[in-house]
């Protein structure tokens, strides 16, 4: 079956440590994206990538990184740069090429990353 | 004015009540319009999925959309405590028109609890 799979579901860092969330996908979707969700805040845009090799800063990018070598592949990277990273991620792709805005979002089961 | 208003909930309904479920939006240029519904630590999954204005029907499930009141609707009818999730609400343009880098812009969400 086509999905998108990220792992693990659960990830315990201690502070100070980079960690990196893994989001596969076999859609065929040429668009990928990394939110967070926090309780009461919704869904926030981190990064996105439309393409291979070429990826977009999001409305939070700040402690974070991302990487495009592979079209199934957009793993993210969060580091100790970033001030508050326990939080719900979510990887999630869409259909189509460019600015495809009228596609709908796929969206994995999560990662829950917990910084102590 | 927040571009996507959901009220978070929890509402609270007997099983086998209809839900109304609402969105109300700011920016004119919105013209797609989706429901997901997300339950605990999962990844939303896409329920209605609508253009422009309207009524779309899914089994137990209508989305209906006023563009001319900026107000979007989802009814979920002879609902069961599986129905007890999250929704989010999310939207948007035809071309690009504010809203996150991806283009789409999301409600924080309506907790959504059937008392069997």
């Amino acid at each position: 079956d086509g999905g998108i799979t990220q792992s693990p579901k659960y990830l315990f860092r201690k502070e100070g440590q980079n960690v990196t969330l893994s989001c596969e996908q076999n859609l065929n979707h040429d668009a990928m994206y990394w939110y967070r969700q926090d309780p009461g805040q919704g869904l926030r845009l981190i990064y996105y990538s439309q393409i291979v090799n070429d990826f977009q800063k999001g409305d939070i990018a700040e402690g974070y990184s991302v990487s495009r070598e592979k079209k199934e592949s957009f793993p993210l990277t969060v580091t100790s740069a970033q001030k508050n990273p326990t939080a719900f991620y979510l990887c999630a792709s869409r259909g189509g090429q460019g600015k495809t805005y009228n596609s709908p979002l796929h969206f994995g089961n999560g990662t829950r990353l917990t910084v102590t | 004015q927040k571009e996507v208003e959901q009220d978070p909930g929890p509402l609270s309904v007997p099983e086998g009540a209809i839900v109304s479920l609402n969105c109300t939006y700011s920016n004119s240029a919105f013209q797609y319009f989706m429901w997901y519904r997300q339950y605990s630590r999962k990844g939303p999954e896409l329920l209605m999925y609508t253009y422009s204005s309207g009524n779309k029907e899914d089994g137990r499930f209508t989305a209906q959309v006023d563009k001319s009141s900026k107000y979007i609707s989802l009814f979920i009818r002879d609902s069961q405590p599986s129905d007890s999730a999250t929704y989010l609400c999310a939207m948007s343009a035809r071309m690009y028109s504010g809203g996150g880098a991806d283009g789409l812009t999301f409600g924080k969400g309506t907790h959504l609890i059937i008392q069997p």
